[in-house]
């Protein structure tokens, strides 16, 4: 069992639509990170949060942390083929580790 | 501007070989990681270190050693190489704060036959 789940496992969109893609728990978090990682390359952080409720915008993606603390979600407005990517969310447990979910592969087509 | 360099970048290993990912960082972070990358499985933790000296194991630790010998190095060993070793290797660094970001290397990529 995951400590992190992430649905979809993959999704594959037309350029221009809107999507959302989940990072949940059953665990209490005292902050949640979201990277992107293209192909051939390491993750690259997007956004960190930290207080439940807590939503924060990067251009065309909107993050939200869960009330509890215990989910995520990401969104996406107008999806590009520059967004296509592996989308992961990290949390850090206690002892320092740094444990990701299994991901979400997102494929925007033109 | 290098950040975080890993060495070998390929490898194909025979069963029973040994060696060494070499991790290397520049921003004088205190945490580093080794985590492993496989098909639908996300990235898994092997071990990780949070100062020179010092170092702990992540979710999946067999079959790997490390060392941090230095601040800016982080050795991935693997003594006896087995097919399920077959994956992508990534090292990260952290400054160490609780919510710290990680800085990825490229990766390197190995394959044991």
């Amino acid at each position: 069992t995951q400590l992190l789940e992430q649905s979809p496992q993959f999704l594959s969109i037309q350029e221009g639509e809107n999507l959302t893609v989940y990072c949940n728990s059953s665990s209490v978090f005292s902050s949640l990170q979201w990277y992107r990682q293209e192909p051939g390359e390491g993750p690259v952080l997007l956004v960190t949060v930290v207080t439940g409720g807590e939503v924060k915008k990067l251009k065309r993606l909107t993050f939200q942390f869960g009330d509890a603390r215990k989910d995520s979600s990401l969104h996406i407005t107008a999806a590009q083929p520059g967004d296509t990517g592996l989308y992961l969310c990290a949390v850090r447990t206690g002892g320092f580790k740094t444990i990701f979910g299994a991901g979400t592969r997102l494929f925007v087509k033109a | 501007n290098a950040g975080v360099t890993q060495t070998p970048k390929f490898r194909v290993l025979k069963t029973g070989q040994s060696m060494t990912l070499l991790c290397a960082q520049d921003m004088n972070h205190e945490y580093m990681y080794w985590y492993r990358q496989d098909p639908g499985m996300g990235l898994r933790l092997i071990h990780y270190s949070v100062g020179e000296g010092t170092t702990a194991k992540g979710e999946v630790p067999d079959g790997y050693n490390v060392s941090r010998l230095k601040k800016q190095n982080f050795l991935l060993g693997l003594e006896s190489a087995a097919p399920s070793q077959t994956s992508v290797y990534f090292c990260a660094s952290s400054p160490g704060q609780s919510t710290g970001e990680l800085f990825f290397g490229e990766g390197s990529r190995l394959t044991v036959l």
